[in-house]
């Protein structure tokens, strides 16, 4: 089956770093990814879409410059959240659009849960 | 906006059936999947309808209303280890991208 991983499982950083995270598709090619943040108890919410070798597509209220985007590669697509606060800590979880027609369904990496002091 | 409603919290036995119900907005309607997630890990696919009518997949069906705006997800002998939130997910139109209910988280009960 189609499988996504996503580096690193957890990260602590201080307030003002960087931080990046890594999904890959490990055995298709995808050249829609999506990004979502999760908060305790509630469900997914849609950040951006990356598609490989253009700009990334955010959603309303997601601020482009602090949540960098880039997907180099058909397998590889990487959010970097830039100057992280405290607000940021959340679980991270990123999706690679595989499945066939019609449902073209996505397939989710195991999460990265961010955590900011 | 798309809101997708379903319950929050459901209890359930184990061996028993529990249905989940979801509601959406049917303008630009695409597909409605429903997604399993154990707490901290990632959703994982269970059902896709895009037509009405019921899908069996083992243990779990799905049904879909497109005229209503109704999905449910039926599962059947129920197992504890089926606790977990079930997500209800929709997309729009012709893209690619998925707006997601809030969940309902299921606990299932000796």
């Amino acid at each position: 089956g189609a499988v996504v991983s996503q580096h690193p499982s957890r990260v602590i950083c201080k307030s003002g770093t960087s931080v990046k995270i890594e999904c890959r598709s490990l055995d298709f090619q995808a050249t829609t990814m999506f990004w979502y943040r999760q908060f305790p108890k509630q469900s997914l919410m849609l950040m951006a879409t990356s598609n490989e070798g253009s700009k990334a597509t955010y959603e309303q209220g997601v601020e482009k410059d602090k949540f960098l985007i880039n997907h180099a590669s058909l397998t590889l697509s990487t959010l970097t959240v830039t100057s992280a606060h405290p607000e940021d800590s959340s679980f991270y979880i990123c999706s690679a659009q595989g499945g066939g027609y019609p449902s073209y369904e996505q397939y989710f990496g195991p999460g990265t849960r961010l955590t900011v002091t | 906006g798309q809101n997708i409603d379903q319950p929050t919290e459901m209890t359930a036995t184990e061996g028993a059936i529990v249905q989940i119900n979801c509601t959406y907005q049917t303008s630009g309607f695409n597909g409605l999947f429903w997604y399993q997630q154990h707490a901290g890990e990632a959703p994982t696919f269970l059902s896709y309808n895009v037509l009405d009518g019921l899908e069996e997949k083992g243990r779990f069906s799905s049904f879909l209303s497109r005229s209503k705006g109704y999905s449910y997800l039926l599962l059947k002998e129920l197992q504890m280890k089926d606790s977990a939130s079930y997500l209800c997910a929709v997309r729009y139109n012709a893209g690619n991208m998925l707006t997601f209910g809030g969940g309902t988280r299921l606990m299932v009960k000796p």
